[in-house]
């Protein structure tokens, strides 16, 4: 079966640096997408692996490992606004998104 | 770019009552549109995939004569709840993917927080 699997829920502190794992197995791969969503609000994109390697947008990174089935999203210089789920998701062959449950990412002062 | 508009945003209305929700890629063409449901605290959860001049392909368990979809252009998807009853009252979020580009990423609306009395 297909399945996405990353932490239920994380705290980090305002100003530090915080990694989302996500691991994945799908019926063919053609790519892994992470996606910030806030309570009560849609899912924003953030960015998107198919090769492996990091990733860098801004404060965002993420990091693929095609032969792991391995990918992280890295937070730095956290602010309070990143306070979110973040959604881990792989691309099957079909070109299907099959979605991880999400990370609740709990920021403090 | 990758602007997806979603209306309405808030709809409460009464058991029974038939709502339509519409889904608009405003800067690019939407060969797919995919709309989802989610529950508080819970995951998104795909209901149907849209695609432009056919038929929607419907997830196991989700009942198409209940969830109603038509794609009927490159820049519009709407979804109709027919005769809508409290467990339908959920969080309905439409996304789109620019045409004829499986692996660009999919843009979300707003969402639509559907309240059924």
């Amino acid at each position: 079966g297909q399945n996405i699997d990353q932490p239920t829920e994380m705290t980090a502190t305002e100003g530090a640096i915080v990694q989302i794992n996500c691991t994945y197995q799908t019926s063919g791969f053609n790519g892994l997408f992470w996606y910030q969503q806030h309570a009560g609000e849609a899912p924003t994109f953030l960015s998107y692996n198919v090769l492996d390697g990091l990733e860098e947008k801004g404060r965002f990174s993420s990091f693929l490992s095609r032969s792991k089935g391995y990918s992280y999203l890295l937070l730095k210089e956290l602010q309070m606004k990143d306070s979110a789920s973040y959604l881990c998701a792989a691309m099957d062959s079909n070109y299907q998104l099959i979605w991880g449950a999400g990370t609740k990412l709990i920021i403090k002062p | 770019g990758a602007v997806v508009s979603q209306h309405p945003s808030r709809v409460i209305c009464k058991s029974g009552t038939s709502v339509k929700i519409e889904c608009r890629s405003l800067d690019f063409q939407a060969t797919t549109m995919f709309w989802y449901r989610q529950f508080p605290k819970q995951s998104l959860m795909l209901m149907a995939t849209s695609n432009e001049g056919s038929k929607a392909t419907y997830e196991q368990g989700v009942e198409k004569d209940k969830f109603l979809i038509n794609h009927a252009s490159l820049t519009l998807s709407t979804l109709t709840v027919t005769s809508a009853h409290p467990e339908d009252s959920s969080f309905y979020i439409c996304s789109a993917r620019a045409g004829g580009r499986e692996l660009q990423p999919q843009h979300f609306g707003d969402g639509t927080r559907l309240s059924i009395l």
